[in-house]
């Protein structure tokens, strides 16, 4: 069975530091993955998506970078965090082919960040 | 383009009634639509799924929805609310573009179940 792993769970971290939040997928190759946030009363916003090593797609202008350096593993990064960085960040896999029929979204359990 | 708009961020209901979370869709061709849900500080976890197969679509703990394409909606339903109902609803459209799927996510609802 597949499983995605994303940490760390929790990051307090101060105006312009850098960031890593990294995310893994076990149980599957080629998967397309997902970064999102979350921030209060604002849904899921989609950040970054990439359907293979090195290709990443970007959704939204921002202070925040991904990259994908293996099949199955996911970065999204900052060099310098704004308080407006702070959110509930979240991971995402989808199998990578185009099929037929519902090709879901799983998510993994999140990284909250608090940047101070 | 494609969205969905979830209508009301709260919703509040009694133990044993009938839970209604409202989702309206946008999209140029036959959707696919998933309801999420979300406890506090996890991730998201499916409910369900409408492939076109059939429009009543029914998923986990109960709950299912109606895909009616004359009113664009996929309202989500549960007849019996229970406590452990509480948390926060998604409702997303998935489409393709660039060879690969996007999924856009509504605002969410946010579901209060009252003794």
């Amino acid at each position: 069975s597949q499983t995605i792993h994303q940490w760390p769970a929790t990051l307090v971290q101060p105006v312009g530091s850098p960031l890593s939040l990294e995310c893994t997928v076990e149980g599957t190759s080629n998967p397309n993955l997902y970064w999102y946030r979350q921030a209060a009363g604002r849904g899921l916003q989609l950040l970054f998506y990439s359907v293979g090593i090195g290709q990443i797609s970007s959704e939204v202008p921002q202070n925040l970078s991904a990259s994908r350096p293996q099949d199955r593993q996911f970065i999204l990064s900052s060099k310098k965090l704004l308080l407006s960085d702070s959110g509930f960040y979240l991971c995402a896999w989808a199998r990578g082919r185009l099929k037929s029929g519902a090709n879901v979204l799983t998510f993994g359990a999140g990284s909250r960040l608090t940047v101070l | 383009a494609q969205s969905v708009t979830q209508l009301g961020s709260h919703v509040s209901v009694s133990e044993g009634a009938l839970v209604l979370l409202r989702c309206n869709y946008s999209s140029s061709v036959p959707p696919y639509l998933f309801w999420y849900v979300q406890y506090p500080n996890q991730g998201l976890q499916l409910l369900l799924k409408y492939t076109s197969a059939a429009t009543l679509v029914k998923g986990i703990n109960g709950f299912e929805a109606e895909f009616k394409k004359s009113e664009t909606s996929f309202h989500l339903t549960k007849p019996s609310a229970h406590m452990s109902d509480a948390a926060e609803y998604f409702c997303a459209v998935r489409f393709t573009t660039s060879g690969t799927y996007k999924y856009i996510f509504g605002t969410g609802t946010r579901l209060k179940v009252l003794a």
